[in-house]
C-alpha cells in the first residue's frame, strides 16, 4: 500500500519567508498527486493537483509545487507567504494503477503558523 | 446546495451508545467517499460508493462501522457500541471525477 510523509510537523515563518513544505511518497506506478489546506474553523480545500504532464503545477494564492519522480517527492513552495496562509496543509496521493486508485492517501498535515 | 455538507456537526455521546453520521454531497457526484482523522493526523481511508453500490470498505475498522448510500446521494456512516477510541473527525467527501471535495466533517467524541 502506498504512504505519504511529511517530514515537517509544525513550520513557524515571519510574513514575507519562503516556503517549502516536504512530502514523500511510496509507490513506484503511476500517481496522481494533491496539495490539501485547511485554514482554522474551516473543511479541507484543494490547493493544487498534479496528474499528468509539466511536473511544476500553480494552484490558488500563489502556491506551486514540483512532481520529481526519481525522488517520489511534490513538494510544496510559496516564494512569499502572507499572515493569511496559517493553516494545515496536507500533502495526498491517489495509486492509479493498484487496486485501491480511488483512495487518497494523506500525510500528517504540517502546521504553518505564519507570524505578521 | 453548493458543497459537500455533514451532519450533525459536532456529536458527543457515552461509550456504547450508537451513532449515525450524515453526508450530503454535492448534487450529480457519483463518488462518496468517509475519511476519518484522528488529532495530528491525517485523514484515513474507511469506504466509498459509486451511486449506491459500495465499492470498498477495507478502511473500516472492524463490524462495528457500517455505511450506506441507499439512493445514491446521502449517505450515513453508523457506528455501534461506540468506544473512546472512535473519538475523531469524520470527513465526508464527493467527487465527479479525480478530484474530491470535503465537507466540515463531524467531530465525534466518545465520552
Amino acid at each position: 500500500a502506498q504512504s505519504v510523509s511529511q517530514h515537517n510537523h509544525h513550520v513557524i515563518l515571519s510574513e514575507a519567508a519562503s516556503l517549502e513544505l516536504g512530502c514523500n511518497y511510496s509507490y513506484g506506478g503511476t500517481v496522481n498527486l494533491f496539495w490539501y489546506v485547511q485554514y482554522p474553523g474551516q473543511h479541507l480545500q484543494l490547493l493544487l493537483k498534479y496528474f499528468s504532464g509539466d511536473p511544476l503545477v500553480k494552484g490558488i494564492k500563489g502556491f506551486e509545487a514540483e512532481f520529481i519522480k526519481s525522488k517520489f517527492s511534490f513538494n510544496l513552495r510559496k516564494p512569499s507567504v502572507q499572515w493569511s496562509d496559517t493553516a494545515e496543509y496536507f500533502c495526498a496521493v491517489t495509486a492509479i494503477s493498484s487496486g485501491s486508485a480511488r483512495q487518497l492517501t494523506f500525510g500528517s498535515g504540517t502546521q504553518l503558523t505564519v507570524l505578521p | 446546495g453548493a458543497g459537500v455538507s455533514q451532519s450533525p456537526r459536532y456529536k458527543v455521546t457515552k461509550r456504547g451508545q450508537d451513532v449515525a453520521l450524515r453526508c450530503d454531497p454535492i448534487s450529480g457526484h457519483v463518488s462518496l467517499y468517509w475519511y476519518r482523522q484522528a488529532l495530528g493526523q491525517g485523514p484515513e481511508f474507511l469506504t466509498y460508493f459509486n451511486y449506491e453500490a459500495q465499492q470498498d470498505k477495507s478502511g473500516l475498522p472492524n463490524d462495528r462501522f457500517s455505511a450506506e448510500r441507499p439512493e445514491g446521494s446521502i449517505s450515513t456512516l453508523t457506528i455501534q457500541r461506540t468506544e473512546q477510541r472512535d473519538s475523531a473527525m469524520y470527513r465526508c467527501a464527493s467527487s465527479l471525477g479525480r478530484e474530491k471535495y470535503f465537507g466540515p466533517g463531524t467531530r465525534l467524541t466518545v465520552l
